[in-house]
């Protein structure tokens, strides 16, 4: 597609269980980012990869939290033993990559985590 | 630490008038970009306009612009002749040389039309 796809979009689950995001960048972008947007919190970053590699993950808020992407193309974040303060929409974006500061991040349509 | 502030939590105007949201940052970077996105009620982030701390004319997309004031630190969105289709939350973003690209995000500004 045109544009950065997720899935689910919506994820209901219970307290304990893992849980798997899946992120589909732009063609072409070889940045990728996830956020995560919740009342309390606003958005915040949680990881960033270029390529495959994770040069910053400084925002993921336990180890719980971990993140993948291969190929250069897929991301998936998964969160194990899920917590009710895990709820939230994460979001994706992906950029071209290597233009520094300038580089405009596009971002999907989010999945929204609900955890009982 | 970089910071974005938005002040204004809620903001209408009348369709067809310009609206100014404000925006206002903080970072001992030299080089850093400034990025506003709008999300409507469907959640999605999308990309407005796009200011560079070394350019020198504000930017403008449309019937948005960028009202930046380097020494003073803001980077106020300016949307003219609002339609009903701007009603969405609008945020404004940093991002630095210094930190891989990962935008900083301000609380956003909700912003209503009305007829």
């Amino acid at each position: 597609g045109a544009g950065v796809s997720q899935s689910p979009s919506n994820k209901v689950t219970e307290k304990g269980k893992d849980v798997e995001l899946r992120c589909d960048p732009i063609s072409g972008h070889t940045a990728l980012y996830w956020y995560r947007q919740s009342l309390g919190q606003g958005l915040e970053f949680l990881i960033y990869f270029q390529g495959n590699s994770a040069p910053d993950k400084s925002g993921l808020p336990s180890d719980r939290f971990s993140a993948e992407r291969t190929g250069g193309s897929v991301s998936t974040l998964t969160i194990q033993r899920t917590q009710q303060e895990d709820s939230a929409v994460y979001l994706c974006a992906s950029s071209l990559g290597g233009r520094g500061f300038t580089d405009t991040q596009y971002f999907g349509p989010g999945t929204r985590l609900t955890v009982l | 630490a970089q910071k974005i502030t938005q002040t204004q939590p809620g903001m209408f105007v009348q369709e067809k008038e310009a609206v100014t949201l404000d925006c206002t940052y903080d970072t001992s970077d030299q080089s850093y970009g400034l990025f506003w996105y709008k999300q409507p009620s469907s959640g999605e982030m999308i990309f407005l306009i796009y200011q560079g701390s070394y350019d020198e004319q504000n930017a403008t997309e449309g019937r948005y612009s960028l009202n930046f004031q380097k020494a003073r630190k803001s980077a106020n969105l300016v949307i003219s002749a609002s339609q009903l289709g701007d009603s969405a939350m609008y945020f404004c973003a940093m991002s630095s040389s210094g930190g891989y690209n990962k935008l900083i995000f301000g609380a956003g500004t909700r912003l209503a039309v009305h007829p």
